[in-house]
């Protein structure tokens, strides 16, 4: 079975600063990976994904994550966070194979002071 | 398009009534699912589809029953509802049945409260 470990519920930067929010998931097979975000009383809207083609990825607003096997890990970091990037981030993971439901992690408010 | 659209947006009722939340796409997706988002928890999958007459179980189905006979319509019904049964439902969607990397799109959220 799959599962998603997202370490802190909470993380708070000043406007400016690097974020860096982890996830780190468990597997049988090499999965894909999501980053969505949801705004406050919002739907999710996904930030960015891994499907193999490269273990560097761009998304939207700035924002990426690296895929690394070895530490079975998909942290996103944005060098720069802004006010407007305060919201609730998950991470996902869905097996290639079969009908592949997504697993979400349970999420990391971000909260960004002035 | 509308994408994903889910009704209604609040809703109050009594330990042991029933209800239905819509949700429709119109998008032509195969795969559609409902998930629950509570406080601390994440979303946990409910029940999911992967086309018209086809649904299987998520992580916790107990108490919620579903059906899809249309590709556009899948509806969440509660059957009777308990207090535990308070949250946040989405309702998602993706194209391309065996598509696991084709990102879910989310309709906008059912805010339900059991009494």
């Amino acid at each position: 079975a799959q599962s998603v470990t997202q370490l802190g519920s909470h993380v708070s930067v000043s406007e400016g600063a690097l974020v860096l929010l982890r996830c780190n998931y468990s597997s049988s097979v090499p999965p894909y990976l999501f980053w969505y975000v949801q705004y406050p009383n919002q739907g999710l809207q996904l930030l960015l994904k891994y499907t193999s083609a490269a273990t560097l990825v761009k998304g939207i607003n700035g924002f990426e994550a690296e895929f690394k096997k070895s530490e079975t890990s998909f942290h996103l970091t944005k060098p720069s966070a802004h006010m407007s990037d305060a919201a609730e981030y998950f991470c996902a993971v869905s097996d290639p194979g079969g009908y592949s439901t997504l697993t979400f992690g349970k999420g990391t408010m971000l909260l960004v002071s002035p | 398009n509308a994408g994903v659209t889910q009704t209604p947006k609040f809703q109050v009722l009594k330990t042991g009534q029933s209800m239905t939340l819509q949700c429709a796409q119109d998008m032509n997706h195969e795969y559609m699912s409902w998930y629950r988002q509570d406080p601390g928890m994440g979303l946990r999958l409910i029940h999911y589809s992967v086309g018209a007459g086809i649904t299987d179980q998520g992580e916790v189905p107990n108490g919620y029953n579903v059906s899809r006979s249309t590709t556009e319509d899948f509806p969440l019904r509660l059957l009777s509802a308990a207090p535990s049964q308070t949250s946040v439902y989405f309702c998602a969607s993706r194209p391309n049945l065996a598509g696991a990397y084709n990102e879910q799109f989310f309709g906008p959220g059912t805010r339900l409260t059991v009494l």
